[in-house]
Parts: structure tokens; sequence; C-alpha cells
């Protein structure tokens, strides 16, 4: 079945430094990739929507500048948090979309701890 | 108009009793309702999906049941293990993978 490999899947890093989240989709092309947050024993939260070759969708409150998302192909997507500060802790987890009727494949999630 | 309320936020069931997890919707555009489980650091993985047309629908112990009319869907679990003890998140999406909205989330604990 379709399989979206997302790494790292854990990362510490220092205050004030970026990072960068990859998604890749193995055996199918992800024409959408939706970036969603998941803050301890909360929800998933969309933070943008991204297509193949397009600018990414923000949702309101999310910082564009501060969480870069590129989709330059239809087979990966990533998403850098820049200058990381401790309260973007969080799980972040890309979710592809395969255009076509409810297909949604999961990547298996980053857990970024900024110290 | 995009949420997803979900309750209750956690439960405890016996081993063998039956788990119920509720959602309501209000966006009634939504046309999939999705339900997935998910392990501590783990991502949420798919367990069982429901189309409006239908008003129930079953995959071995997990049944969805579905209300159009009180845009109100349910998660039961019967049989409850100790292996189902996980967090449940409802979703729900308007039409060919536009994005999902998600619940709020239930913390699920079976006890022996």
């Amino acid at each position: 079945g379709a399989v979206v490999s997302q790494h790292p899947s854990w990362v510490i890093c220092k205050s004030g430094t970026s990072v960068k989240i990859e998604c890749r989709s193995l055996d199918f092309q992800a024409t959408t990739m939706f970036w969603y947050r998941q803050f301890p024993k909360q929800s998933l939260m969309l933070m943008a929507t991204s297509n193949e070759g397009s600018k990414a969708t923000y949702e309101q409150g999310v910082e564009k500048d501060k969480f870069l998302i590129n989709h330059a192909s239809l087979t990966l997507s990533t998403l850098t948090v820049t200058s990381a500060h401790p309260e973007d802790s969080s799980f972040y987890i890309c979710i592809a979309g395969t255009g076509g009727a409810y297909g949604y494949t999961f990547g298996s999630g980053t857990r970024l701890t900024v110290v | 108009q995009q949420q997803v309320k979900q309750s209750p936020q956690s439960l405890i069931v016996q081993k063998g009793g039956i788990s119920i997890i509720n959602c309501a919707y209000e966006n009634t555009a939504f046309d999939y309702f999705p339900w997935y489980q998910q392990f501590p650091g783990k991502g949420p993985a798919l367990l069982i999906a429901i189309r409006p047309d239908v008003s129930e629908k079953k995959e071995g112990r997990f049944t969805i049941s579905f209300n159009k009319s009180a845009k109100q869907f349910s998660l039961h679990i019967m049989d409850s293990q100790p292996g189902d003890s996980a967090t449940y998140f409802c979703a729900a999406d308007r039409g060919g993978g536009n994005k999902l909205t998600f619940g709020t989330g239930t913390q699920l604990k079976v006890e022996l």
C-alpha cells in the first residue's frame, strides 16, 4: 500500500536553530501534503496545506516565515522550523492526499524538542 | 463550521466491555468520517471510516454508527481488550481528500 516516509522520527535541537522535516511518498505521487502539529495530549491541528509546485496555504495563526514548507516534487515535501524555540516543541506529522476520494496516507511523525 | 467535537476526553473500560466514543460535527459538507487510533509516540493509524450514505459500518470488533440528521457519529469497540488502550480521534473531511478536521481525542484505557 501507499507509504509516506517521514524523518527524522525525533530530533532535539537548540533554541534558535532550524530543523528540517522530510516526508517522502514512496510508491505514489502525493499531489497534496497536509502538515499537522500535535501538542501533548491534544488533537492534531492543521498548520498548512501544500500542493506540488505551488506555495503552501497556511492556517490562521501559523507563521509562514517560521514554518517553511516546500513541495517541489510529487514525492517530497519538507517542513523547516526556523529559529526554533521551546514552544515549538511538538509532534509534527505529514499527511499525504493522493487526490482520489478519501485517500490519506500518514507519515509516522516527528517529535521535535527544542532546548 | 469546521469543528468536530469529541467526547468523552477519557474513558476507562473493563476488559470485555464496550467502549463508546462520540463525535458531533457542524459542517454538513463533511462526507467522510474516519476514526484513528494512536499509540504513544506514534502517528495515528486509520481504524475504520464511514460515508454518510450508510448508518453503520462494522469491521471486526469496531463499529461506526452514523446519524446524519443529528450530525453525530460514534465508535463502538466491542469486547474491549487491554491492547485497545490508546488515544482515539474522530475526523471529518469534505469531499475527496480536501483536508481532515480532527476531534479532540479520547484516551481509552482498558483494565483487566
